[in-house]
Protein backbone atom coordinates (compact mmCIF):
# COMPACT_ATOMS: atom_id res chain seq x y z
CA UNK A 1 0.00 0.00 0.00
CA UNK A 2 1.22 3.38 -0.80
CA UNK A 3 2.00 5.43 2.20
CA UNK A 4 -0.49 8.00 2.84
CA UNK A 5 -2.03 8.96 6.02
CA UNK A 6 -4.92 11.30 6.80
CA UNK A 7 -5.94 12.79 10.36
CA UNK A 8 -8.06 12.85 12.13
CA UNK A 9 -9.63 10.17 10.56
CA UNK A 10 -13.11 11.81 12.00
CA UNK A 11 -13.80 15.17 13.19
CA UNK A 12 -17.38 16.78 14.40
CA UNK A 13 -16.81 20.86 14.83
CA UNK A 14 -19.28 23.37 15.32
CA UNK A 15 -20.49 26.20 12.53
CA UNK A 16 -17.78 28.99 12.17
CA UNK A 17 -14.82 27.02 14.01
CA UNK A 18 -11.54 26.58 11.64
CA UNK A 19 -10.71 23.07 10.64
CA UNK A 20 -7.39 21.63 9.51
CA UNK A 21 -7.11 18.22 8.08
CA UNK A 22 -3.92 16.36 7.43
CA UNK A 23 -2.64 14.39 4.75
CA UNK A 24 1.09 12.71 4.86
CA UNK A 25 3.06 10.81 2.44
CA UNK A 26 6.22 8.81 2.51
CA UNK A 27 6.23 8.34 -1.22
CA UNK A 28 8.01 11.36 -2.39
CA UNK A 29 5.37 12.14 -4.73
CA UNK A 30 5.01 15.64 -6.65
CA UNK A 31 0.97 15.66 -6.86
CA UNK A 32 -0.99 15.67 -4.17
CA UNK A 33 -5.27 16.32 -4.22
CA UNK A 34 -8.36 16.96 -1.62
CA UNK A 35 -11.47 15.84 -2.68
CA UNK A 36 -14.54 15.35 -0.97
CA UNK A 37 -16.97 13.06 -1.52
CA UNK A 38 -21.20 13.55 -1.07
CA UNK A 39 -23.75 11.38 -2.58
CA UNK A 40 -24.86 11.85 -6.41
CA UNK A 41 -21.42 14.00 -6.76
CA UNK A 42 -18.80 11.31 -7.20
CA UNK A 43 -15.09 12.72 -6.10
CA UNK A 44 -15.15 16.89 -6.32
CA UNK A 45 -11.84 18.43 -6.70
CA UNK A 46 -11.05 21.04 -3.71
CA UNK A 47 -7.14 21.89 -4.10
CA UNK A 48 -4.23 19.82 -6.03
CA UNK A 49 -0.20 20.90 -5.36
CA UNK A 50 1.98 20.21 -8.00
CA UNK A 51 5.18 21.14 -5.55
CA UNK A 52 6.43 22.59 -2.64
CA UNK A 53 4.20 26.05 -2.34
CA UNK A 54 2.76 25.08 -5.77
CA UNK A 55 -1.26 25.02 -5.57
CA UNK A 56 -4.07 25.70 -7.35
CA UNK A 57 -7.63 25.62 -7.25
CA UNK A 58 -10.04 23.01 -8.17
CA UNK A 59 -13.64 22.91 -8.92
CA UNK A 60 -14.97 23.25 -5.48
CA UNK A 61 -12.77 25.38 -3.75
CA UNK A 62 -14.53 28.24 -1.92
CA UNK A 63 -14.46 28.10 1.83
CA UNK A 64 -11.31 25.91 1.52
CA UNK A 65 -7.50 26.56 1.84
CA UNK A 66 -4.35 24.29 1.25
CA UNK A 67 -0.23 24.64 2.28
CA UNK A 68 2.40 22.37 1.55
CA UNK A 69 5.26 23.70 3.14
CA UNK A 70 6.67 20.19 2.61
CA UNK A 71 7.16 17.49 -0.15
CA UNK A 72 5.91 15.10 2.09
CA UNK A 73 2.46 17.48 3.43
CA UNK A 74 -0.38 19.07 2.30
CA UNK A 75 -3.24 20.72 4.93
CA UNK A 76 -6.48 21.55 3.96
CA UNK A 77 -8.23 24.11 6.06
CA UNK A 78 -11.74 24.88 6.12
CA UNK A 79 -11.69 28.65 7.01
CA UNK A 80 -15.09 28.94 9.06
CA UNK A 81 -16.85 25.64 8.81
CA UNK A 82 -20.29 25.79 7.38
CA UNK A 83 -22.61 22.78 7.28
CA UNK A 84 -22.43 21.95 3.68
CA UNK A 85 -18.87 21.05 4.37
CA UNK A 86 -20.26 17.87 6.24
CA UNK A 87 -18.71 15.28 3.70
CA UNK A 88 -16.11 12.84 3.30
CA UNK A 89 -12.58 14.75 2.48
CA UNK A 90 -9.88 12.17 0.71
CA UNK A 91 -6.28 13.05 0.27
CA UNK A 92 -4.49 11.85 -3.05
CA UNK A 93 -0.95 11.40 -4.00
CA UNK A 94 0.70 10.79 -7.29
CA UNK A 95 4.37 10.69 -9.21
CA UNK A 96 3.45 12.24 -12.19
CA UNK A 97 0.17 14.58 -13.43
CA UNK A 98 -3.61 13.61 -14.19
CA UNK A 99 -2.81 10.51 -16.36
CA UNK A 100 -0.81 8.46 -13.71
CA UNK A 101 -1.87 6.08 -10.71
CA UNK A 102 -3.24 8.36 -7.63
CA UNK A 103 -3.24 6.77 -4.10
CA UNK A 104 -5.39 7.59 -2.20
CA UNK A 105 -5.91 7.75 1.79
CA UNK A 106 -8.59 6.41 4.08
CA UNK A 107 -10.72 9.43 4.13
CA UNK A 108 -11.59 12.09 7.05
CA UNK A 109 -15.22 12.26 7.72
CA UNK A 110 -16.11 15.41 8.99
CA UNK A 111 -19.48 16.55 10.58
CA UNK A 112 -19.82 20.19 10.88
CA UNK A 113 -22.81 20.68 13.26
CA UNK B 1 -14.86 22.29 -16.25
CA UNK B 2 -14.82 18.69 -17.55
CA UNK B 3 -17.35 16.69 -16.67
CA UNK B 4 -17.68 13.14 -16.50
CA UNK B 5 -21.18 11.28 -16.45
CA UNK B 6 -21.37 7.59 -15.06
CA UNK B 7 -24.41 5.30 -16.26
CA UNK B 8 -26.53 3.82 -14.29
CA UNK B 9 -25.77 5.89 -11.03
CA UNK B 10 -27.18 2.59 -9.53
CA UNK B 11 -27.11 -1.36 -10.21
CA UNK B 12 -28.18 -4.36 -9.07
CA UNK B 13 -27.96 -7.54 -10.31
CA UNK B 14 -27.65 -11.26 -9.36
CA UNK B 15 -24.67 -13.40 -8.86
CA UNK B 16 -23.61 -15.12 -12.59
CA UNK B 17 -24.89 -12.08 -14.24
CA UNK B 18 -23.04 -9.77 -17.02
CA UNK B 19 -23.01 -5.92 -16.98
CA UNK B 20 -21.82 -2.97 -18.42
CA UNK B 21 -21.20 0.49 -17.29
CA UNK B 22 -20.56 3.54 -19.08
CA UNK B 23 -18.32 6.93 -18.78
CA UNK B 24 -18.99 9.48 -20.82
CA UNK B 25 -17.42 12.94 -21.51
CA UNK B 26 -17.32 15.52 -24.02
CA UNK B 27 -14.26 16.35 -24.16
CA UNK B 28 -11.20 14.22 -24.96
CA UNK B 29 -9.39 12.48 -23.00
CA UNK B 30 -5.70 12.20 -22.85
CA UNK B 31 -6.11 9.16 -20.19
CA UNK B 32 -8.65 7.75 -18.09
CA UNK B 33 -8.85 4.92 -15.49
CA UNK B 34 -11.27 2.97 -13.53
CA UNK B 35 -11.27 2.90 -9.58
CA UNK B 36 -13.25 0.35 -7.39
CA UNK B 37 -14.16 1.66 -4.00
CA UNK B 38 -15.23 -0.10 -0.91
CA UNK B 39 -16.99 1.37 1.98
CA UNK B 40 -14.40 3.23 4.75
CA UNK B 41 -12.13 3.07 1.98
CA UNK B 42 -10.25 5.20 -0.24
CA UNK B 43 -10.75 4.27 -4.27
CA UNK B 44 -8.11 2.07 -5.69
CA UNK B 45 -7.31 2.18 -9.47
CA UNK B 46 -8.16 -1.07 -11.58
CA UNK B 47 -7.22 -0.15 -14.87
CA UNK B 48 -5.54 2.72 -17.19
CA UNK B 49 -6.32 3.41 -20.58
CA UNK B 50 -4.62 5.76 -22.76
CA UNK B 51 -5.16 4.84 -26.85
CA UNK B 52 -8.11 5.29 -28.57
CA UNK B 53 -10.03 1.83 -29.28
CA UNK B 54 -7.70 0.09 -26.48
CA UNK B 55 -9.19 -2.94 -25.02
CA UNK B 56 -7.56 -3.85 -21.57
CA UNK B 57 -8.96 -7.14 -19.93
CA UNK B 58 -8.40 -7.97 -15.82
CA UNK B 59 -9.73 -11.54 -14.85
CA UNK B 60 -13.88 -10.99 -15.38
CA UNK B 61 -13.42 -7.26 -16.22
CA UNK B 62 -13.07 -5.43 -19.49
CA UNK B 63 -12.54 -2.36 -20.15
CA UNK B 64 -12.49 -0.49 -23.23
CA UNK B 65 -11.89 3.41 -24.46
CA UNK B 66 -13.58 4.54 -27.21
CA UNK B 67 -11.84 5.62 -30.56
CA UNK B 68 -12.69 9.13 -30.05
CA UNK B 69 -11.15 9.21 -26.48
CA UNK B 70 -14.56 10.32 -24.89
CA UNK B 71 -16.15 7.70 -23.33
CA UNK B 72 -15.12 3.93 -21.56
CA UNK B 73 -17.31 1.11 -20.47
CA UNK B 74 -16.74 -1.48 -17.95
CA UNK B 75 -17.78 -4.84 -18.85
CA UNK B 76 -18.09 -7.75 -16.31
CA UNK B 77 -19.09 -11.17 -16.82
CA UNK B 78 -20.32 -13.52 -14.42
CA UNK B 79 -20.51 -11.35 -11.54
CA UNK B 80 -20.08 -12.16 -8.29
CA UNK B 81 -20.88 -10.37 -4.96
CA UNK B 82 -16.99 -9.21 -4.64
CA UNK B 83 -17.44 -7.22 -7.41
CA UNK B 84 -19.96 -5.15 -4.73
CA UNK B 85 -18.80 -1.59 -4.32
CA UNK B 86 -18.69 1.73 -6.10
CA UNK B 87 -16.58 1.86 -9.61
CA UNK B 88 -15.32 5.22 -10.58
CA UNK B 89 -14.21 6.78 -13.72
CA UNK B 90 -11.69 9.58 -13.99
CA UNK B 91 -10.34 11.63 -16.56
CA UNK B 92 -7.10 13.15 -17.50
CA UNK B 93 -7.14 15.90 -19.40
CA UNK B 94 -4.28 17.61 -22.43
CA UNK B 95 -2.66 20.36 -21.08
CA UNK B 96 -4.95 19.64 -17.16
CA UNK B 97 -2.85 18.12 -14.42
CA UNK B 98 -6.00 17.61 -12.24
CA UNK B 99 -7.62 14.03 -12.47
CA UNK B 100 -11.36 14.44 -12.60
CA UNK B 101 -13.61 11.61 -11.40
CA UNK B 102 -16.98 10.75 -12.55
CA UNK B 103 -20.26 10.31 -10.59
CA UNK B 104 -19.59 6.56 -9.88
CA UNK B 105 -21.94 3.77 -10.51
CA UNK B 106 -22.70 1.69 -7.51
CA UNK B 107 -22.90 -1.51 -8.18
CA UNK B 108 -24.48 -4.55 -6.05
CA UNK B 109 -24.12 -8.11 -6.79
CA UNK B 110 -26.90 -10.51 -5.21
CA UNK B 111 -25.85 -14.13 -4.04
Amino acid sequence: DAGITQSPRHKVTETGTPVTLRCHQTENHRYMYWYRQDPGHGLRLIHYSYGVKDTDKGEVSDGYSVSRSKTEDFLLTLESATSSQTSVYFCAISELAANTEAFFGQGTRLTVV
Amino acid sequence: TQLLEQSPQFLSIQEGENLTVYCNSSSVFSSLQWYRQEPGEGPVLLVTVVTGGEVKKLKRLTFQFGDARKDSSLHITAAQPGDTGLYLCAGGFFGNEKLTFGTGTRLTIIP
